[in-house]
């Protein structure tokens, strides 16, 4: 079946510490690809977005991702966690027709 | 501007109850969705609505029904409610196959 995949569904890391999370998906042909972030109570928010161009894509609060069509992954990287960036993350998929696809989530949590 | 807006925030029913969650975008956005938050499932897509007076299923469509009331406005309705539909609800807007915009979300639960 054509899905999303996250394969990490808890992450615990220390401050400062470097975070890749990983996101694959199975469908062919053209697709946008999205990563937003759920912070704890809080509605879902655009971390950032590739549809075309440079696969490498910068978002905010530091984060950015890079896009590996070979691969059909869009990891989402971080150099240095902080606190705050303690949430649950969620890559997902559109092919185009305005539904978005989400792998399962996965819940990041940092200890100060 | 608000952005998504959703009410009610919080929601308790007994099972065969049936009731009406309420969304609504002021950016003027053609798309709206809704979407059901389970953990472990990441959020899952009930209907949608490509543009005003349309309505389409998405994955997870059975106990719900949709109306598209105007271009701001679009409702999801619970006819007659299940344990098994015990979520968070949210619904999201876009003004193109783009970003999607959130609400902050209903958390609805079935006793």
């Amino acid at each position: 079946a054509q899905s999303v995949s996250q394969h990490n569904h808890h992450v615990i890391l220390s401050e400062a510490a470097s975070l890749e999370l990983g996101c694959n998906y199975s469908y062919g042909g053209t697709v946008n690809l999205f990563w937003y972030v759920q912070y704890p109570g809080q509605h879902l928010q655009l971390l950032l977005k590739y549809f075309s161009g440079d696969p490498l894509v910068k978002g905010i609060k530091g984060f950015e991702a890079e896009f590996i069509k070979s691969k059909f992954s869009f990891n989402l990287r971080k150099p240095s966690v902080q606190w705050s960036d303690t949430a649950e993350y969620f890559c997902a998929v559109n092919r185009n027709t305005g539904k978005l696809i989400f792998g399962q989530g996965t819940t990041l949590q940092v200890k100060p | 501007n608000a952005g998504v807006t959703q009410t009610p925030k919080f929601q308790v029913l007994k099972t065969g109850q049936s009731m009406t969650l309420q969304c609504a975008q002021d950016m003027n956005h053609n798309s709206m969705y809704w979407y059901r938050q389970d953990p472990g499932m990441g959020l899952r897509l009930i209907y949608y609505s490509a543009s005003e007076g349309t309505t389409d299923k998405g994955e997870v469509p059975n106990g719900y029904n949709v109306s598209r009331l105007n271009k701001r406005e679009f409702s999801l309705r619970l006819e007659s409610a299940d344990p098994s539909q015990t979520s968070v609800y949210f619904c999201a807007s876009s003004g193109a196959p783009d970003t999607q915009y959130f609400g902050p979300g209903t958390r609805l639960t079935v006793l």
